[in-house]
């Protein structure tokens, strides 16, 4: 069974930069099968693709995310890690790692997801 | 990029069946395969319906999804309603390089 879980800071000041792990258990994020995203929802509101990794590397970001975020895997710890930079108020959110297929193609597995509160 | 667009909220009764749309704002339905997944209070999504019309395992056949070209939409009814089927319903849908998440919509059973 693969489980995914975040990890980080649950406070991050105004204009700093907001990091987040996911650790994934029971399959390799090295597997061609998958992309490692991250999604967020800000208290009360709706779900927001932040961007995915793929095992070779190569990374897709939300446009609207593109400049301040940046996705990167460390294959031999079996993580990966979302970095978002230049944090506002909006950024606060309940940051969730997943897992997509790509055949067939859905969000398979989700972590139990992580408040994010940016506030000074 | 694209969005796609749900209904804030519906209800209905048990036993009745409801259904939920999901309008896409530019590029075709039918290119891109739609998701639904549904989220309950203080929990992470899961998949209700995958690729347009498909079911993960565990997933009770009163779920069902279709594509509609002639509205560029996409639907999920749910069937026999229960009391358990309250939450929020969101589709998903991409592009060449994007995953785009509708608004979400509240089903209330009551």
């Amino acid at each position: 069974q693969v489980q995914l879980q975040e990890s980080g800071p649950g406070l991050v000041k105004p204009s700093e930069t907001l990091s987040l792990t996911c650790t994934v258990s029971g399959g390799s994020i090295s597997s061609s099968s998958y992309y490692w995203g991250w999604i967020r929802q800000p208290p009360g509101k709706g779900l927001e693709w932040i961007g995915d990794i793929y095992y070779i590397g190569s990374t897709y970001y939300n446009p609207s995310l593109k400049s301040r975020v940046t996705i990167s895997a460390d294959t031999s710890q079996n993580q990966f890690s979302l970095r978002l930079s230049s944090v506002t108020a909006a950024d606060t959110a309940v940051y969730y790692c997943a897992r997509r297929s790509y055949h067939p193609h859905y969000f398979d597995y989700w972590g139990q997801g992580t408040l994010v509160t940016v506030s000074s | 990029n694209f969005m796609l667009t749900q209904p804030h909220s519906v209800s209905e009764s048990p036993g009745k069946t409801v259904t939920i749309s999901c309008t896409r704002s530019s590029g075709s339905i039918a290119n891109n395969y739609v998701q639904w997944y549904q989220q309950r209070p203080g929990s992470s999504p899961t998949t209700v319906i995958y690729e347009n019309n498909q079911r993960p395992s565990g997933v009770p056949d009163r779920f069902s999804g279709s594509i509609d070209s002639s509205s560029n939409s996409a639907s999920l009814t749910i069937s026999g309603l229960k009391t358990e089927d309250e939450a929020d319903y969101y589709c998903q849908s991409f592009d060449s390089s994007s995953q785009v998440f509708g608004g979400g919509t509240k089903l209330t059973v009551l």
